[in-house]
């Protein structure tokens, strides 16, 4: 099974300050179509998770532009150019590409200093 | 809109069971194959089982595989889990979300303890 590690753990931002969470594999994540499929949730207090990144870079619909996705292989970052308040939460990566079984990160809490 | 609207958690005793459902609605369910992945209370995501489209492709998690049983009704909208000899372990909320990953519901809380 591929083992999904991230860092750090926890993460105290100040507001309007960048932040970054790496992300990394036991191994490559490029799929045999040539694909790399790493996805990034974020989990709010009290609410489910929600994909924010998928494929390593992309964005989904709605989220904001102060949030972007990139690595290949097996290291990955996932960065907020501007913290703010609502980016308070827990942070997950998750592979893709060599399943069963889809594997998470153990997650990065964010949190405001 | 697309919702995916579980239930059928609650409090059961070790060794009992419980069938969760997943009433899914504004897309075309049986296009998308689906998953289920559970959360114990303060700690990280873990995938428990995959069910494709058609129900032809099954696969789970060691730590649930030989006692739960996913399955959908296409007709119905709806993805069930199966849960037997439940331990104190699989005491989570349980959520189920679409196999691409882009949307998820709101969780059921299964609780296993005497």
């Amino acid at each position: 099974d591929v083992v999904m590690t991230q860092s750090p753990l926890s993460l105290p931002v100040t507001l309007g300050q960048p932040a970054s969470i790496s992300c990394r594999s036991s191994q490559s994540l490029v799929h045999s179509d040539g694909n790399t499929y790493l996805n990034w949730f974020q989990q709010r207090p009290g609410q489910s998770p929600r994909r924010l990144i998928y494929k390593v870079s992309n964005r989904d619909s709605g989220v904001p532009d102060r949030f972007s996705g990139s690595g290949s292989g097996t290291d990955f970052t996932l960065k907020i150019s501007r913290v703010e308040a609502e980016d308070v939460g827990v942070y997950y990566c998750m592979q893709g590409t060599h399943w069963p079984p889809f594997t998470f990160g153990p997650g990065t809490k964010v949190d405001i200093k | 809109e697309v919702q995916l609207v579980e239930s059928g958690g609650g409090l059961v005793q070790p060794g009992g069971s419980l069938r969760l459902s997943c009433a899914a609605s504004g897309f075309t369910f049986s296009s998308y194959s689906m998953n289920w992945v559970r959360q114990a209370p303060g700690k990280g995501l873990e995938w428990v089982s995959y069910i494709s489209s058609t129900s032809s492709t099954l696969y789970y998690a060691d730590s649930v595989k030989g006692r739960f049983t996913i399955s959908r009704d296409n007709a119905k909208n709806s993805l069930y889990l199966q849960m037997n000899s439940l331990r104190a372990e699989d005491t989570a909320l349980y959520y189920c979300t679409r196999a691409t990953w882009d949307y998820w519901g709101q969780g059921t809380l299964v609780t296993v303890s005497s």
